[in-house]
């Protein structure tokens, strides 16, 4: 079991729908969490973080974390085309002061 | 502050050759991580140093890679011999106590 995991997609939503993107993760103690997106030939830059159960909005974008079930998702609303990219969710295990990322989802918003 | 700053940001090379990637972080950042990306694989932790000591380089392969943080504002990531299999972008991202990572815009390393 990979200790963070995602679905490549390609996830295809229609422009002004919410994208809604999973992550699930094995570390039961892992404390913090990060969404990052990352355009094609370019690096990473973060979205969204959140460190406490429950929902954390921010504009368009809403981070939501379950730790007993050990998922953090991401919604987005009113899709753009210009949101078209890859997700990396990242987790930092517990002891650590390192970042995991998953392998990423592909977000396609069809105009 | 400009960022974290990575050179080259493209490398061709031929195998059995040596390959420095080199990395200045941002100024005050006290944590400095080596990432690897490829298709297959995605982000892959090779190497991370808080305050320039190594504190976990599980992922680097010490057969031919070797990572180092002379000061706190320049680190070398040194493939020897570099091989196909390790074609790929290499990602420096720092950050401060628990933060945020920022990322490097990468180097593209390309064996043939």
């Amino acid at each position: 079991q990979k200790e963070v995991e995602q679905n490549s997609g390609p996830l295809s939503v229609p422009e002004g729908a919410i994208a809604s993107l999973n992550c699930t993760y094995s570390d039961r103690g892992s404390q913090s969490f990060f969404w990052y997106r990352q355009y094609s030939g370019k690096s990473p830059e973060l979205i969204m973080f959140i460190y406490s159960n429950g929902d954390k909005e921010d504009g368009r974008f809403t981070a939501q974390l379950n730790k007993a079930s050990q998922y953090v998702s991401l919604l987005i609303r009113d899709s753009q085309p210009s949101d078209s990219a890859t997700y990396l969710c990242a987790v930092n295990p517990s002891g650590t002061y390192k970042y995991i990322f998953g392998t990423g989802t592909r977000l396609k918003v069809l105009a | 502050d400009a960022g974290v700053i990575q050179s080259p940001r493209h490398e061709v090379t031929e195998m059995g050759q040596e390959v420095t990637l080199r990395c200045k972080p941002i100024s005050g950042h006290d944590y400095l991580f080596w990432y690897r990306q490829t298709m297959m694989q995605g982000l892959e932790l090779l190497v991370y140093f808080n305050n320039k000591a190594v504190m976990d380089d599980s992922g680097m392969p010490k057969d031919r890679f070797s990572a180092k943080m002379p000061n706190a504002s320049f680190s070398t990531l040194k493939i020897q011999p570099s091989e196909p299999r390790d074609s790929a972008v290499y990602f420096c991202a720092s950050r401060w106590a628990n933060t945020e990572a920022f990322f490097g815009q990468g180097t593209r390393l390309t064996v043939v």
